[in-house]
Formats: structure tokens, C-alpha cells, sequence
């Protein structure tokens, strides 16, 4: 089914370790989105990609990167995983429509 | 100040009420906006865009763009007990691709 893709789902970190979250798009859509929500403050945008090889900063990119590898993918990674970057994180895409991911709940211990 | 404010709630409304949710946003130049509804434990999902000013229906739902006023309302007529989630607003700026989200606003509909 035509969607966005992202894994894992779940994730446990140990403080100070990195992982990389992936997010694949098969509609292809020009702008890629990372945000993350934590209980009572929304969605927070972090990075997002407008268009293959560019990439921006959103409300709160401290300690975190970006790839935009090519049109289909948009991975956010974690290069020193702290306890503040436990949450649910969301990618979406935007084209036609604008479809988020099934998110991936993080928990930094 | 926010770039996008909604009131936290819950509202709470009874089955086949009415159901009013509000949103203000700072940026004067904002050219989209978007009604997205979340349950809990899922991601969101697009419920109504809306990009000039007046209503805009879609079966049970309306949305309402005021700019020089810088609001957007979302209305649910005759409000399910399946209505009850939390509802987000969104606005992206002029000129921008950065889509930006209220906190949300939580609706709870009574049977």
C-alpha cells in the first residue's frame, strides 16, 4: 500500500548511544518532515527536506542530524541519545496529500 | 507567543451536539492551514485544509479561515462518540515548506 514507512516502531537507548530512525515514502513526494510529540506540546517539527539534497532546520534541531538520501528516503539520527529526546517520532510527507508515518516511540534511558 | 495556539481542552460536548474547536496563529502571512485529527496511540490524520477566508464543508465538518483576524475553527455537526480524539491544527507559512502544529486540542463526545 502507497504510504510512508518508518521503522522500528520501538526503540530502548542507553544515554550516549546513537541509532538512526528510517523513513521511506512510495508517493513520490518531493518534501519530507521530522517531528516529534510529546504529551502536551504538539507536533515539533526538527528537520525537513523540501526537495531531494536540500535539507532545514525546524522549531527544535539541537541533537539531532538529517539524510535525505534520495526522493524516497528521510533518516533522523540520534548521535548521542539523551533522557529529553524520549518521545514519539513522526515522519511525513507532502505531496498531493499529506500522509505521516506510524511514528516510532523512543525511550532514552 | 506560539506560532500556533489551540486550548488543550477537553472539550466535552454531548452525542449529536455541535463541537467548536479554535486555533490562532501569529505568522500574518500564513497561506495554509489544516485540520488534523489524532487518536490516541496513532499518527494524524488530514481531516480538512482549508486556504482563503470563509467556510469550507465537508460532510459533518466546516472549516472557518479568518486572516485578518488570524484564526481557524473547525465545526463538527451532530458529534459521534467516534469524534472523540484529539484534533491539531496546522499553518504553513508563506513562502515556506515549514508546516507548523498547534499542541492540539482534546475532544471528548458524551453518549
Amino acid at each position: 500500500n502507497a504510504g510512508v514507512t518508518q521503522t522500528p516502531k520501538f526503540q530502548v537507548l542507553k544515554t550516549g548511544q546513537s541509532m538512526t530512525l528510517q523513513c521511506a515514502q512510495d508517493m513520490n513526494h518531493n518534501s519530507m518532515y521530522w517531528y516529534r510529540q510529546d504529551p502536551g506540546m504538539g507536533l515539533r517539527l526538527i528537520y525537513y527536506s523540501a526537495s531531494e539534497g536540500t535539507t532545514d532546520k525546524g522549531e527544535v534541531p539541537n541533537g539531532y542530524n538529517v539524510s535525505r538520501l534520495n526522493k524516497r528516503e528521510f533518516s533522523l539520527r540520534l548521535e548521542s541519545a539523551a533522557p529529553s529526546q524520549t518521545s514519539v517520532y513522526f515522519c511525513a510527507s507532502i505531496g498531493a496529500s499529506y500522509t505521516f508515518g506510524s511514528g516510532t516511540r523512543l525511550t532514552v534511558v | 507567543q506560539k506560532e500556533v495556539e489551540q486550548n488543550s481542552g477537553p472539550l466535552s460536548v454531548p452525542e449529536g451536539a455541535i463541537a467548536s474547536l479554535n486555533c490562532t496563529y501569529s505568522d500574518r502571512g500564513s497561506q495554509s492551514f489544516f485540520w488534523y485529527r489524532q487518536y490516541s496511540g496513532k499518527s494524524p490524520e488530514l481531516i480538512m485544509s482549508i486556504y482563503s477566508n470563509g467556510d469550507k464543508e465537508d460532510g459533518r465538518f466546516t472549516a472557518q479561515l479568518n486572516k485578518a483576524s488570524q484564526y481557524v475553527s473547525l465545526l463538527i455537526r451532530d458529534s459521534q462518540p467516534s469524534d472523540s480524539a484529539t484534533y491539531l491544527c496546522a499553518v504553513n507559512g508563506q513562502g515556506t515548506y515549514k508546516y507548523i502544529f498547534g499542541t492540539g486540542t482534546r475532544l471528548k463526545v458524551l453518549a
